[in-house]
């Protein structure tokens, strides 16, 4: 079975500080998402991950992916109160089919 | 853009009572998924469909059933709703085969209270 670990699940930092999520799964995969929620709102995608080495940025946020260690990281540069949010990571289990979720990491930016 | 849509934002039913949900894509996606979202479990599956008529069980399927009679909508039906049931309910879709480097693609979410 595939587990998805995200840590930290609670997050709060200042305004302007810099902070990496990690996302450590148990089984080989070369495809991961990060995905985004704000409070009572849907999933929103940020980012398809989907080889050994892959990064992606957008804005202050920056995804990599090492599918040996079998680990993502989302890197928060500089942070801004938008910037709050529960971040999720998901797995696809070369099933081409479902994903298997992290937990989240629920993010706090205060002035 | 895609255009994932549920057709209630809240919903409140009684114990015992038969509860659809519903949900709709306009992108002609083969996969559609039902996922429940509960605090501090993150998002599971509950059934994911590939196909018309075509259904697959997902880690929590234990008193629901789906059905998928179009390509665009799938249905998350629970038989007897009981109060453990209470949760968001998420509905997503994606693309199949040259499409698993595009993400699911998700709805607002159904909120559903079971009293």
């Amino acid at each position: 079975e595939l587990k998805v670990e995200q840590n930290p699940l609670f997050l709060s930092m200042q305004e302007g500080k810099n902070y990496t999520i990690y996302c450590n799964y148990s089984t080989t995969s070369d495809r991961l998402y990060w995905y985004r929620q704000d409070p009572g709102k849907s999933l929103e995608s940020l980012f398809v991950l989907l080889s050994n080495g892959a990064v992606k940025q957008e804005g202050r946020l920056m995804a990599s992916l090492d599918t040996k260690a079998r680990l993502s990281t989302l890197h928060i540069t500089a942070a801004v109160h938008d910037l709050s949010a529960t971040y999720f990571c998901a797995v696809d289990a070369n099933s081409g089919y479902a994903l298997n979720f992290g937990k989240g990491t629920s993010l706090l930016v205060t002035p | 853009d895609v255009k994932v849509t549920q057709s209630s934002r809240y919903l409140v039913k009684r114990t015992g009572e038969k509860v659809f949900l519903e949900c709709v894509q306009d992108m002609d996606h083969e996969n559609m998924f039902w996922y429940r979202q509960d605090p501090g479990l993150g998002l599971r599956l509950i059934y994911f469909s590939y196909d018309v008529k075509m259904k697959e069980k997902g880690d929590i399927p234990e008193g629901y059933s789906v059905s998928r009679e179009k390509k665009e909508r799938f249905s998350l039906i629970l038989e007897s709703a009981s109060t453990n049931q209470t949760s968001m309910y998420l509905c997503a879709s994606s693309y199949l085969g040259q499409g698993w480097n595009q993400p699911q693609h998700f709805g607002d979410g159904t909120r559903l209270s079971i009293l």
